[in-house]
């Protein structure tokens, strides 16, 4: 699996678009970008993944850049209950599913 | 549906007694999974099944064993616990590869104390 590199924290506040960024640049053709996100020392909850394509689901959109190097895990409208650790991981299509965590990035979102 | 449910949620040990984490998923997934995460630390994968009968190593391996008799059950043994495996454990299942949906499902996680 490629490295990922994600900042440690930030903050965003409530109402407005949380923007997380993630670098992969050594991510290969076959590896997808998955985001999960951990609450509170809770298992962590699977968020949203993609290719290459942009992707949007009911909780969060996915932006990943033309030559892949790059991603960005959009909140729309951060709530106090995003406030969580998000991580960032590029996992290979094929053979298994060996799912390594980094530090991921802590979120505060702010009254 | 269940999910993953892992028991016990919490458990205190002495050092040097033996005890097994279970874990279980009724969404018929072939890959299971361990990890651990130390307060203000990520997840590390101790070990991983990719089915029935089949496991092997992560990153933290020693001190822990597993085994995978079924497609639902992946039980974690501490075989003489140390205060080194203080420890949240999680465990994971999800679907193989060649599936639509392969996203990994987490239990909530046991709270593990070795004193």
């Amino acid at each position: 699996d490629a490295k990922t590199t994600q900042p440690p924290s930030m903050d965003c506040a409530e109402g407005r678009a949380a923007n997380l960024p993630c670098n992969h640049s050594t991510i290969s053709g076959n590896e997808y970008v998955y985001w999960y996100r951990q609450i509170h020392s809770q298992g962590p909850q699977y968020i949203i993944h993609g290719l290459k394509n942009n992707e949007t689901n009911e909780m969060a959109s996915l932006i990943i850049t033309e030559d892949r190097k790059s991603s960005t895990l959009i909140l729309p409208h951060a709530t106090l209950r995003d406030t969580a650790v998000y991580y960032c991981i590029a996992r290979n299509s094929g053979g298994y599913q060996k799912v390594t965590f980094g530090t991921g990035t802590k979120l505060q979102v702010i009254p | 549906n269940a999910g993953v449910t892992q028991t016990p949620k919490f458990q205190v040990l002495k050092t040097g007694q033996s005890m097994t984490l279970q874990c279980a998923q009724d969404m018929n997934h072939e890959y299971m999974s361990w990890y651990r995460q130390d307060p203000g630390m990520g997840l590390r994968l101790i070990h991983y099944s990719v089915g029935a009968g089949i496991t092997d190593q992560g990153e933290v391996p020693n001190g822990y064993n597993v085994s995978r008799s079924t497609t639902e059950d992946f039980p974690l043994r501490l075989l003489s616990a140390a205060p080194s495996q203080t420890s949240v454990y999680f465990c994971a299942s999800s679907y193989a590869s060649n599936r639509v949906r392969t996203e990994a499902f987490f239990g909530q996680g046991t709270r593990l104390t070795v004193v």
